[in-house]
């Protein structure tokens, strides 16, 4: 089977930082994604992790271990705005065999407080 | 760049009656699928096109749910008869075949359906 594993929420305060984990046990892997949902609004793609090791997009990074089969999304200098559910999605085959299909987790709702 | 689009936005239909969601893509994405997400819990893949040919549909329930992509532009997505457990949000994204752009997929705003 298919599952990913993240927690449900997560509280914090402006200008804290935040770590999202992600477990993930797939038949096949070819990267992990994370994704941003307001509420009633689209889920928007934040960053790809394709390899082992962090890659950095502003005060968001990301990092991927494809040995423990886990991920996280780190969150700096957080704002009121970022108060949104977040996903963790994984490719489970390659694109140039079936495209970019994803299988999302079950998201963590984070809630930041002034 | 347009986005995805998405219509209705919103439709409540009884049980046992039909719908359908139209999605047109962002212009050149060879690749359209079809979520579905219950209210708190992530998207699930309904199915997955590549230009006008199906790549998977193994979580599509077939008894009810159809879905076509004629010319590989926009589909759609049909729904008859609709069960109180189809109640979600059902979101159409897009994304370019090949290179970097392919582990983007972009969302549609999504249409929100309530079977009573």
């Amino acid at each position: 089977g298919q599952s990913l594993e993240q927690p449900s929420e997560v509280t914090a305060v402006e200008g804290a930082i935040v770590q999202i984990n992600c477990t993930y046990q797939t038949s096949g892997f070819y990267g992990l994604s994370w994704y941003q949902q307001h509420d009633g609004g689209a889920p928007t793609f934040l960053s790809y992790n394709g390899l082992d090791g962090l890659e950095e997009t502003g005060r968001f990074s990301s990092f991927l271990s494809r040995s423990d089969s886990y991920g996280y999304l780190l969150l700096q200098e957080l704002q009121m705005k970022d108060s949104a559910s977040y996903f963790c999605a994984v490719r489970p085959s390659a694109v140039y065999n079936q495209g970019g299909k994803l299988i999302f987790g079950q998201g963590t709702e984070l809630s930041v407080k002034p | 760049e347009a986005g995805v689009a998405q219509s209705p936005r919103y439709k409540i239909i009884e049980k046992r009656q039909s719908v359908a969601f139209w999605c047109n893509p962002i212009s050149g994405h060879a690749t359209l699928y079809w979520y579905q997400q219950i209210l708190g819990q992530g998207p699930k893949l309904l199915i997955q096109f590549q230009n006008n040919g199906v790549v998977d549909d193994s979580q599509l329930p077939k008894d009810r749910f159809s879905a076509e992509r004629l010319k590989g532009v926009d589909s759609t997505l049909k729904i008859q008869p609709a069960k109180l457990e189809d109640s979600a949000v059902y979101l159409c994204a897009s994304s370019s075949r090949g290179g970097s752009g392919a582990n983007v997929l972009t969302f549609g705003a999504g249409s929100r359906l309530t079977v009573l």
